[in-house]
């Protein structure tokens, strides 16, 4: 099946610091989510992007997927910003309706 | 209620109870999901179901018993577990495949 990998596996920044997480995967995707868990274990959504870029605030993702790999960036974080983000895809020859997670960047903001 | 709603948000069961989680979506999608998340380890699909029909069991052992009854509403039956499969569960819904995972907020299940 489709290899998901992400990186770094950890990550502790100051406040107002800016970060960029990678998700890499092996193989063509037509579907890629980026998720927030938070400390009660709830995923929430932060992108849909099988390709190209979008922005929400001080979140921004780019997905490049001839290349295979997807990138998150954080800007002026906060401690709010802490808890694990997850790279999720769904690949074109999967079958369908099949999201595999990657490992999952944990990040830590500090005051 | 909006999104996807799961209940009993905690569960502790011993390994001869029966037990059931339940999920329940408001988005008006047609496909439903169950994943399992163990400590230290990515997120695990177990089951997919499109249109109330399962479209895909990942190996999970028989212990795991989903019911799909409508498109709203999906059911993981529990019976004679393990102390291993204590886990985070979570259910979540789409449009259809490809389309965007939402997820509910889990089941944490502590199996004694």
């Amino acid at each position: 099946g489709i290899q998901v990998e992400q990186s770094p596996p950890d990550l502790i920044l100051q406040e107002g610091a800016n970060s960029t997480l990678r998700c890499n995967f092996s193989d063509s995707v037509n579907n890629l989510q980026w998720f927030h868990q938070n400390p009660w274990g709830q995923l929430i959504n932060l992108f849909y992007i099988p390709s190209g870029t979008k922005q929400n605030g001080r979140l921004s993702a780019t997905t490049v997927a001839t290349e295979r790999y997807s990138l998150l960036y954080i800007s002026s974080s906060q401690t709010t910003d802490s808890g694990v983000y997850f790279c999720a895809v769904e690949a074109v020859t999967g079958g369908g309706n099949k999201l595999t997670f990657g490992t999952g960047t944990q990040l830590k903001v500090e005051l | 209620e909006t999104g996807v709603t799961q209940t009993p948000r905690h569960l502790v069961m011993g390994m001869t109870n029966k037990k059931s989680l339940k999920c329940e979506q408001h988005l008006g999608h047609n496909a439903m999901y169950w994943y399992k998340q163990s400590a230290k380890k990515p997120l695990e699909l177990m089951f997919v179901y499109n249109f109330k029909e399962q479209t895909e069991n990942n190996s999970v052992p028989s212990r795991f018993s989903p019911e799909c009854p409508n498109s709203s509403h999906l059911f993981l039956h529990l019976h004679t577990l393990q102390p291993e499969d204590s886990a985070l569960y979570l259910c979540a819904s789409s449009q259809r495949e490809a389309y965007e995972q939402y997820f509910g907020p889990g089941t944490r299940l502590t199996v004694t």
